[in-house]
C-alpha cells in the first residue's frame, strides 16, 4: 500500500458528461500529481500541485481541470467527455517538488465513457 | 514520453537474466528512474540513478551512462511474478516525471 489513495476505483459514464476523481496524498506529501494512462500512449504526464498551487503542466486538454484544496487532496475533473477519454487515471504524491524524489502512486480511477 | 525510448516488449524464461535499455534526451537531466508495473496496478518504485554506474538492489540492478543518454535494468533469476511493465523515467524541467511508454517483459517456464 502506497498510502495514497483514490476514489472511485471505477467510474462508467456517458459522452458528454463530466466527472471528478479525488485523490488523497501520502501523509505528510505536499505535491500531487496526475497521470492519464491508455494502452496506446502510456503513462502521461497531466499536471503538478504544490502545496495548493499549479506547479507543472504537462498534456492536459483545456476540458480538464484540477485543484489541491487546502487539506492538501486533489480533485481531476474530466468534462465534455469523449469516447477517447476512456483511459486509467493516476494520482501520485511526494514530499515537495524537487526533481529526483520518487512518486508514490494511488491504484488509480478505471474511467469507461460509453 | 518525451524522448524517452525503450523497447515494447521482451519475452525471457525462468532463471534467466534479462537487460532492458532505456535511452533519454540528455538535457536538463535530474536523474533517472525506474518503475514496475503488473497489468492495471500502480507503478512501484524499483530504482533511481543520479550518478553513473550500477546500482545493485537484490536481484535488480540498474546502470547509468549521463554521457550517453542511456540506462539499463538488470533483472536476474528471474520469476514469473517479473512479468510486468517496466517503466523508463526522468524528470525534464518544467514539467515532473515524465515517463517512456514501458517494455512489456514476458516470462515463461
Amino acid at each position: 500500500d502506497s498510502g495514497v489513495t483514490q476514489t472511485p476505483k471505477h467510474l462508467i459514464t456517458a459522452t458528454g458528461q463530466r466527472v471528478t476523481l479525488r485523490c488523497s496524498p501520502r501523509s505528510g506529501d505536499l505535491s500531487v500529481y496526475w497521470y492519464q494512462q491508455s494502452l496506446d500512449q502510456g503513462l502521461q504526464f497531466l499536471i503538478q500541485y504544490y502545496n495548493g498551487e499549479e506547479r507543472a503542466k504537462g498534456n492536459i486538454l483545456e476540458r480538464f481541470s484540477a485543484q489541491q484544496f487546502p487539506d492538501l487532496h486533489s480533485e481531476l475533473n474530466l468534462s465534455s467527455l469523449e469516447l477517447g477519454d476512456s483511459a486509467l487515471y493516476f494520482c501520485a504524491s511526494s514530499a515537495r517538488a524537487l526533481g529526483g524524489e520518487k512518486l508514490f502512486f494511488g491504484s488509480g480511477t478505471q474511467l469507461s465513457v460509453l | 514520453g518525451q524522448n524517452i525510448d525503450q523497447p515494447t516488449e521482451m519475452t525471457a524464461t525462468e532463471g534467466a537474466i534479462v537487460q532492458i535499455n532505456c535511452t533519454y534526451q540528455t538535457s536538463g537531466f535530474n536523474g533517472l528512474f525506474w518503475y514496475q508495473q503488473h497489468a492495471g496496478e500502480a507503478p512501484t518504485f524499483l530504482s533511481y540513478n543520479v550518478l553513473d554506474g550500477l546500482e545493485e538492489k537484490g536481484r535488480f540492478s540498474s546502470f547509468l551512462s549521463r554521457s550517453k543518454g542511456y540506462s539499463y535494468l538488470l533483472l536476474k533469476e528471474l520469476q514469473m511474478k517479473d512479468s510486468a511493465s517496466y517503466l523508463c523515467a526522468n524528470y525534464q524541467a518544467g514539467t515532473a516525471l515524465i515517463f517512456g511508454k514501458g517494455t512489456t517483459l514476458s516470462v515463461s517456464s
